[in-house]
């Protein structure tokens, strides 16, 4: 089973609007970080927000927030008032602790187009 | 400051041939990670270091893939016996912290080295 699922490989969004991109996870570890990364053409990945599974509030950076709904293994990436420099791939990644796997396992990304 | 550093930018190779991939982690941090990042999928991890020692190397494909890191800062993935399958983007990630501890441990990475074997 997939452990990091995002079902948008693009999405669009207008200029100064708000878009979320989805991120479902599969994990029995009580204890595990989930992140969201970005990747610019230039081929770098952007570390941008960190949620904790034991975070009792939702993560914001900025004009990033994540969405995170344990109970739907859900961790949704809210980016506020796009900007074209927004425009890149975003992946989301989760750590799980127990399973003495130190790396982080990503998913397949969305592609993320902000239009003027 | 200064991020990650890998080197070469891009490499080509033929099959068959043996090459060298390096890594210059952030300044301090202790954790370095290696992943492989194929067209149109997330990075895939290979190995890890905490210090000099390869703390988790499950990752590597096989046994033509090695890495060391011998002083604790810069690492090297080396690779034997191309094949055209390993053509992809190799990113090294390092962390200040071991991954578990709260603080610090987020991963930054380096531009990646596009391997392409021909």
């Amino acid at each position: 089973a997939q452990k990091i699922t995002q079902t948008q490989p693009g999405m669009f969004v207008q200029e100064k609007e708000a878009v979320t991109l989805d991120c479902t996870y599969d994990t029995s570890d009580p204890s595990y970080g989930l992140f969201w990364y970005k990747q610019p053409s230039s081929g770098e990945m952007i570390f941008l927000i960190y949620q904790g599974s034991y975070d009792q509030q939702n993560a914001t950076e900025g004009r990033y927030s994540l969405n995170f709904q344990k109970a739907r293994k859900s961790a949704n990436l809210v980016i506020s008032a796009s900007q074209l420099g927004d425009s890149a791939m975003y992946f989301c990644a989760m750590r799980e602790r127990d399973t003495g796997r130190r790396a982080l396992t990503f998913g397949s990304g969305t592609r993320l187009q902000v239009q003027p | 400051g200064a991020g990650v550093s890998q080197t070469p930018s891009n490499k080509v190779t033929e099959k068959g041939k043996y090459v060298e991939l390096r890594c210059d982690p952030i300044s301090g941090h202790t954790a370095l990670y290696w992943y492989r990042q194929s067209l149109g999928q997330g990075p895939e991890f290979l190995i890890y270091f905490q210090g000099t020692g390869a703390a988790d190397d499950s990752g590597l494909p096989n046994d033509r893939f090695f890495a060391v890191r011998p002083e604790g800062s810069v690492s090297t993935l080396k690779i034997q016996r191309t094949e055209r399958g390993d053509s992809a983007v190799y990113l090294c990630a390092s962390s200040l912290n071991p991954p578990g501890v709260r603080g610090g441990s987020e991963q930054y990475f380096g531009p990646g080295t596009r391997l392409t074997v021909t």
